[in-house]
């Protein structure tokens, strides 16, 4: 079992819809999550974290976390076709170095 | 950006040549990363370090090694470059309350023919 799963897609949404990206991570000790955006040819960008569980919005994003299920999303509201890209969930575990573990990825289509 | 630069941006090299990519942050952080970006992977951590001199080993970390003699720079080197090291190699750094939080260099694609 991989430590991070995502779902690799593509994920294809119309413009203005709700786009709904999904996270599983096995270290029941995980305290933080990550969510980065990476457009092709470009480097990862730092778009939310979280750290409760619950909801954390910010604009546009939404990261739900569910700690007891293991479980982080990332819910993109009138999605736009500039949200076209790859995205990234990544975990820091039970350990103190700041590393974290990435998911590979899922790829999302906005069509216009 | 949070102040990282990565050099070089691109770089073609021979199998069997040393090969070495600087990482360099502006902005005093304890914790810098080196990763690999391959399709089919995702992004895989080769070397971290948490300090000056203080360095340690990632996921896949067999042919590299690291050095940071200061805490603005980061170097990863290749000893003797091998084509499935051809990738994409990121540097990041931590921040945020916890130093939780990575942020990424731009990147540098290597190329061993």
């Amino acid at each position: 079992q991989k430590e991070v799963e995502q779902n690799s897609g593509p994920l294809s949404v119309p413009e203005g819809a709700i786009a709904s990206l999904n996270c599983t991570y096995s270290d029941r000790g995980s305290q933080s999550f990550f969510w980065y955006r990476q457009y092709s040819g470009k480097s990862p960008e730092l778009i939310m974290f979280i750290y409760s569980n619950g909801d954390k919005e910010d604009g546009r994003f939404t990261a739900q976390l569910n700690k007891a299920s293991q479980y982080v999303s990332l819910l993109i509201r009138d999605s736009q076709p500039s949200d076209s890209a790859t995205y990234l969930c990544a975990v820091h575990g039970s350990s103190n170095t700041g590393k974290l573990i990435f998911g590979q990825g899922t790829t999302l289509q906005v069509k216009p | 950006d949070a102040g990282i630069t990565q050099s070089p941006r691109h770089k073609v090299t021979e199998t069997g040549t040393p090969v070495t990519l600087r990482c360099h942050q502006t902005e005093n952080h304890r914790y810098m990363y080196w990763y690999r970006q391959d399709p089919g992977h995702g992004l895989r951590l080769i070397h971290y370090s948490y300090g000056v001199k203080d360095t340690d080993k990632g996921e896949v970390s067999d042919g590299y090694s690291v050095s940071r003699s200061k805490t603005e720079d980061f170097l990863l080197t290749l000893e003797s470059a091998t084509s499935s090291q051809t990738s994409v190699y990121f540097c990041a750094i931590s921040a945020g309350s916890y130093d939780y939080e990575q942020y990424f260099g731009p990147g540098t694609r290597l190329t061993v023919t």
